[in-house]
């Protein structure tokens, strides 16, 4: 099974930071790659598919970039409701597996 | 209005078996993939299964051989057949729509979610 790691898991920020949130992959995705974004008590929400091809209604402040096992996802310029926890997930090959969140609070 | 609608939860004993249900509608059921994914009190998310338009089924290492996951396109409705429950079963089991058959895409539709808790 791909494994996914997702660092930091606990990111602290200020509004109209520069946010990065790192995903690795255990083997090669090539770049089947999804970010989420999960408010508490929400459902997750799809916010960059294929690494970093934007969804429609998404924000451009957030970016998705990498291939093969090494991936990003940038917030440029933090707002108010973007604090939230932050998923990466694989899709390569009939295969499905989540990273362990990344939650983005307040400094 | 795409919608994914999940029912079936509750409470259940060590041992139990659960069906979940998810009803869809806005969209062409048969057309399009379907997954259940669950989370945790405060956790993550973890794949749990998924079937494919083709009938094609797949399961996490920690649910295979116990849940079944099946779809009847006539009434637009997945299912996951769940036995043998254990206490690391209880989670929030959501219901999500990947993508259309040929396409290669994540989830882009989430149900509400459904509650199963196991425990004596």
């Amino acid at each position: 099974d791909i494994q996914m790691t997702q660092s930091p898991s606990t990111l602290s920020a200020s509004i109209g930071d520069r946010v990065t949130i790192t995903c690795r992959a255990s083997q090669t995705i090539h770049s089947w790659l999804a970010w989420y974004q999960q408010k508490p008590g929400k459902v997750p929400y799809l916010l960059i598919y294929k690494a970093s091809r934007l969804e429609s209604g998404v924000p451009s402040r957030f970016s998705g970039s990498g291939s093969g096992t090494e991936f990003t996802l940038t917030i440029s310029g933090l707002q108010p409701d973007d604090f939230a926890t932050y998923y990466c997930q694989q899709y390569n090959n009939y295969s499905w597996t989540f990273g362990q969140g990344t939650k983005v609070e307040m400094k | 209005e795409v919608q994914l609608v999940e029912s079936g939860g509750g409470l259940v004993q060590p041992g139990g078996s659960l069906r979940l249900s998810c009803a869809a509608s806005g969209f062409t059921f048969s057309d399009y993939d379907m997954h259940w994914v669950r989370q945790t009190r405060g956790k993550g998310l973890e794949w749990v299964s998924g079937i494919r338009t083709t009938g094609d089924t797949y399961y996490a290492a920690s649910v295979r051989g116990r849940f079944t996951v099946s779809r009847e396109d006539a009434t637009s409705t997945v299912f996951l057949q769940m036995s043998s429950l254990r206490g690391d079963d209880t989670a929030v089991f959501y219901c999500t729509r990947g993508p259309p058959a040929g396409i290669w895409f994540p989830f882009d539709v989430w149900g509400r979610g459904t509650m199963v808790t196991v425990s004596s």
